[in-house]
């Protein structure tokens, strides 16, 4: 059983379409983070839910929601594509409290190219 | 803020070489120290962990000890495979810089036979 799984692994779009990416966890842990990788593999968090609820809303354009809702899933829903976004978004999971210490789990990413 | 500085790449080195990717931080309060890898294609991997300063993490043949007095968590491994061709990066959690992982630039290492 996959860990950490995103669907789809490719996403290919044209600019102002609006996609879903989806993310499960099946490692009972509490806290989801959605990570996005630039073309030169520079990686830098998005958001994080814990308990489905948002903890971590770096400066992303409103264009960009997550929703949690429950706490093994966590979506991401882009608005209006631009070219810019194509990018390999990661969702990796946690457990916060107990002595895990944040060990986050990555899923194998989605490659969104917007056309 | 928070930041993690690791060497540029490429790295490239002959099978059974020694191996070192330097790493420092910069942060506030006392950070968990990581270091991930990634395979071509796929998704990160923890390789190894500290939590404290003087922690050593080790896994597959790859060490690396947190040091606060320089600030670092270079990455070691005594005689590298093929296998280990991937794109490793250092990153901290904790402290300010909250739950989120802070990366570097990414290192990528390819070895030859």
């Amino acid at each position: 059983d996959t860990a950490v799984s995103q669907t789809p692994k490719y996403l290919v779009t044209q600019m102002g379409n609006d996609k879903s990416i989806k993310c499960e966890q099946n490692l009972g842990h509490d806290t989801m983070y959605w990570y996005k990788q630039d073309s030169k593999k520079f990686l830098k968090i998005m958001f994080s839910y814990n308990n489905k609820e948002l903890i971590i809303n770096e400066t992303v354009p409103n264009r960009f929601s997550p929703k949690s809702p429950d706490k093994a899933h966590l979506n991401l829903h882009i608005n209006s594509l631009e070219l810019g976004d194509s990018a390999v978004y990661f969702c990796a999971s946690s457990q916060l409290t107990g002595g895990a210490k944040n060990i986050q789990y990555f899923g194998a990413g989605t490659r969104l190219s917007v056309l | 803020g928070n930041s993690v500085t690791q060497m540029e790449g490429p790295v490239t080195l002959s099978e059974e070489a020694f191996l070192t990717i330097n790493c420092t931080y910069t942060a506030t309060g006392y950070p968990s120290l990581f270091w991930y890898v990634q395979y071509p294609g796929e998704g990160l991997q923890l390789l190894l962990k500290a939590t404290k300063a003087d922690d050593k993490g080790s896994n597959k043949g790859f060490e690396a000890t947190y040091r606060k007095e320089t600030t670092s968590f270079h990455l070691e491994k005594g005689s590298v495979q093929v296998s280990d061709s991937a794109v490793y990066f250092c990153a901290l959690s904790g402290g300010q810089a909250g739950t989120a992982l802070i990366f570097g630039k990414g290192t990528t290492l390819s070895v030859s036979s």
